[in-house]
């Protein structure tokens, strides 16, 4: 199985602040990486698919990029509502797997 | 408005069956592989089952294999999920979610809990 490792499991930021949040993949996934945010008692919604590609209707300070099997989510500037559990999803080959989430909240 | 409603959770026993169902709007359901993922509480997602179109071909995670059997029927716009021999670790919210570039849709999930 693919062991996706995320990073780190919190933080917490204030608003404006840019966050960064890494997953490393144990093996090559090419770019069959998506990233997904999840607030309390909701069901997850993708932000980036395609390891880089924004999901329709995502606010453009959220992007994703890869760099062989490290892949990172990046939010530029960070907004009241953006304060959530985030992971990434590898979907290379089964069985897919998820990062263990990062859980983003108030400084 | 593309929409997926899930149903049939509930408390059970330990060692008994649960038949989850979902039910897709707004999308033709037979163009589209189809997932099960499930989230312990307090914890993460776990991916647990998929589908493809016409039911040819399926894939389990190892810890429901032999367990749990995926189908759909896509005249009734309806994903399935059969639960057997359920154990205190399945307990879970259960989302069914479509397969687009990996999982872009999804419902807003089912509570089941296994329990004596």
């Amino acid at each position: 199985d693919i062991q996706m490792t995320q990073s780190p499991s919190s933080l917490s930021a204030s608003v404006g602040d840019r966050v960064t949040i890494t997953c490393r993949a144990s093996q090559g996934i090419r770019n069959d990486l998506g990233w997904y945010q999840q607030k309390p008692g909701k069901a997850p919604k993708r932000l980036i698919y395609a390891a880089s590609n924004l999901q329709s209707g995502v606010p453009s300070r959220f992007s994703g990029s890869a760099s062989g099997t490290e892949f990172t989510l990046t939010i530029s500037s960070l907004q009241p509502e953006d304060f959530a559990t985030y992971y990434c999803l590898q979907h290379s080959s089964y069985p897919w797997t998820f990062g263990q989430g990062t859980k983003v909240e108030i400084k | 408005e593309v929409q997926l409603v899930e149903s049939g959770g509930g408390l059970i026993q330990p060692g008994g069956s649960l038949r989850l169902s979902c039910a897709a709007s707004g999308f033709t359901l037979s163009s589209y592989w189809m997932h099960w993922v499930r989230q312990d509480p307090g914890k993460g997602l776990v991916w647990v089952s998929r589908i493809d179109t016409d039911e040819t071909s399926t894939n389990y995670a190892d810890s429901v294999k032999g367990r749990f059997t995926i189908s759909r029927d896509n005249a009734k716009n309806t994903l399935y999920l059969q639960m057997n021999s359920l154990r205190a670790e399945d307990t879970a919210v259960y989302y069914c979610v479509r397969g687009y570039y990996g999982l872009d849709v999804w419902g807003q999930g089912t509570t089941v809990t296994v329990s004596s």
